[in-house]
């Protein structure tokens, strides 16, 4: 079953603006990634948040982390029409190998 | 950069047939991944492998089959394909699980089972 649910499923914004995606997750974690996949292609890692951090960035992005809540949120700022992609959370609890990727968000950036 | 190469992007079988789809990555991880991915679904994990000759099922391991012989090398075989089998096809490796360090995967492979 998937562990990570991101809403929303789908987002359409204009260039410029910022986009948020979340992720909601069941389970105790070790760490969680956020990756994108342009279409048709396979996913590439964007960032890493272990479970002890609450906020990381990585250029124009920045990751949220609430282990309290079980969700994590991924923001990108100043969207260019390249952004357009899906992106997904996945994540890794130590001794199960696995990583528990979620259902995807489809981001649109229009120029 | 670590590179994970998957051997087709597009391959189309027949129903019946044994379909062998291959992964080879290029930075001595230990680990190494399938995952099928289907609208609306995500990816699945179909088995993954912590060594040569180790696999683990994953969360729908039914009608596929791993080889792992060498350790940049990790085949999925499909034992007789069938039509709900048509999907996209990643490939993935990692260093040791437990490092936190995330997934690279292959570009895919588009199977179409006719």
């Amino acid at each position: 079953s998937q562990q990570g649910e991101e809403d929303p499923q789908a987002l359409s914004i204009q260039e410029g603006e910022n986009a948020t995606m979340n992720c909601s997750y069941k389970t105790s974690i070790n760490n969680l990634q956020w990756y994108r996949q342009n279409s048709g292609r396979g996913l590439v890692h964007l960032i890493l948040i272990r479970s002890n951090e609450r906020e990381k960035h990585s250029g124009r992005l920045r990751v949220t982390l609430d282990t309290s809540k079980k969700s994590s949120s991924l923001l990108i700022t100043a969207s260019r029409a390249a952004d357009t992609a899906s992106y997904f959370c996945a994540t890794f609890t130590s001794g199960t190998y696995k990583y528990i990727f979620g259902t995807g968000t489809r981001l649109k950036v229009l120029a | 950069d670590v590179k994970v190469t998957q051997s087709s992007r597009y391959l189309v079988k027949r129903t019946g047939e044994k379909v062998f789809l291959e992964c080879v990555q290029d930075m001595d991880h230990e680990n190494m991944f399938w995952y099928r991915q289907d609208p609306g679904l995500g990816l699945r994990l179909i088995y993954f492998s912590y060594d040569v000759k180790m696999k683990e099922k994953g969360d729908i391991p039914e009608g596929y089959s791993v080889s792992r012989e060498k350790k940049e090398r990790f085949s999925l075989i499909l034992e007789s394909a069938s039509t709900n089998q048509t999907s996209m096809y990643l490939c993935a490796s990692s260093f040791w699980a437990d490092s936190n360090q995330p997934q690279h995967f292959g570009d895919g492979t588009r199977l179409s089972i006719l």
